[in-house]
């Protein structure tokens, strides 16, 4: 059964430093996403990605986040200079279209020193 | 805005019970979508159910059911003769259907079922 992969599974950095969180959404999906989740608490909206574009993202999507498509399969979500507060599991979705389900990767944990 | 409300922060039972877990939604959409996810402590979201806001038919699947009301904007979740590998958080997520496609969680209910 095709899966969303995520890499690395835990990810350490010191406090401004540059991060870039890696998925490769299922191989059909055309709508891609990246959620956190701070430990303990809800799942948070941050960017939905189509057509080679953000097509929404949430205010916690400030300008030091950024989302790409380097290639045919990779998503990639890079926070430029990365704060105490960035601690949080992420997660990449992926859907067939705009309100299909979506399918989420195992996250990756990151830890912000 | 959209919003969904988990009342039951933590629920513990023992193994064979039932349970069921609450979710209360809010939306001004017509065309809406609810699911639940499991998140076991393993850390992943695992897509467990997703229902169409015109389809208020109720689901099972196995030991798992789903009852949505839309008169109260109510989509419960109940598992039958839990087991404990039911232990686990369970999310229900709100999307819409044009314009926005993220998902509106709730906070989670954290259900342990005990031997």
């Amino acid at each position: 059964e095709p899966e969303v992969t995520q890499t690395p599974s835990h990810q350490v950095t010191q406090m401004g430093q540059e991060v870039i969180l890696r998925c490769v959404p299922i191989s059909n999906h055309l709508y891609f996403y990246w959620y956190r989740q701070i430990l303990g608490q809800k799942v948070e909206f941050l960017v939905s990605f189509y057509n080679n574009e953000i097509s929404e993202k949430s205010e916690i999507f400030d300008d030091q986040f950024s989302v790409e498509r380097p290639d045919g399969s990779n998503f990639t979500l890079k926070i430029r200079s990365t704060k105490l507060e960035d601690s949080a599991m992420y997660f990449c979705a992926s859907s067939l279209a705009g309100g299909d389900t979506q399918y989420f990767g195992p996250g990756t944990r990151l830890t912000v020193l | 805005a959209q919003k969904v409300t988990q009342a039951q922060t933590e629920i513990s039972v023992v193994e064979k019970e039932d349970v069921t877990l609450d979710c209360v939604y809010e939306t001004r959409d017509t065309t809406y979508y609810l699911f639940w996810y499991k998140q076991p402590p393993s850390g992943e979201l695992v897509f467990l159910i997703r229902r169409n806001s015109f389809d208020e038919q109720n689901e099972i699947s196995g030991r798992y059911s789903w009852n949505f009301q839309k008169s109260t904007s109510s989509f419960n979740f109940t598992i039958t003769a839990s087991q404990v590998v039911d232990s686990a958080v369970y999310f229900c997520a709100l999307g819409s259907q044009g314009g926005s496609e993220k998902l509106v969680f709730g906070k989670g209910t954290k259900l342990t079922v005990n031997p």
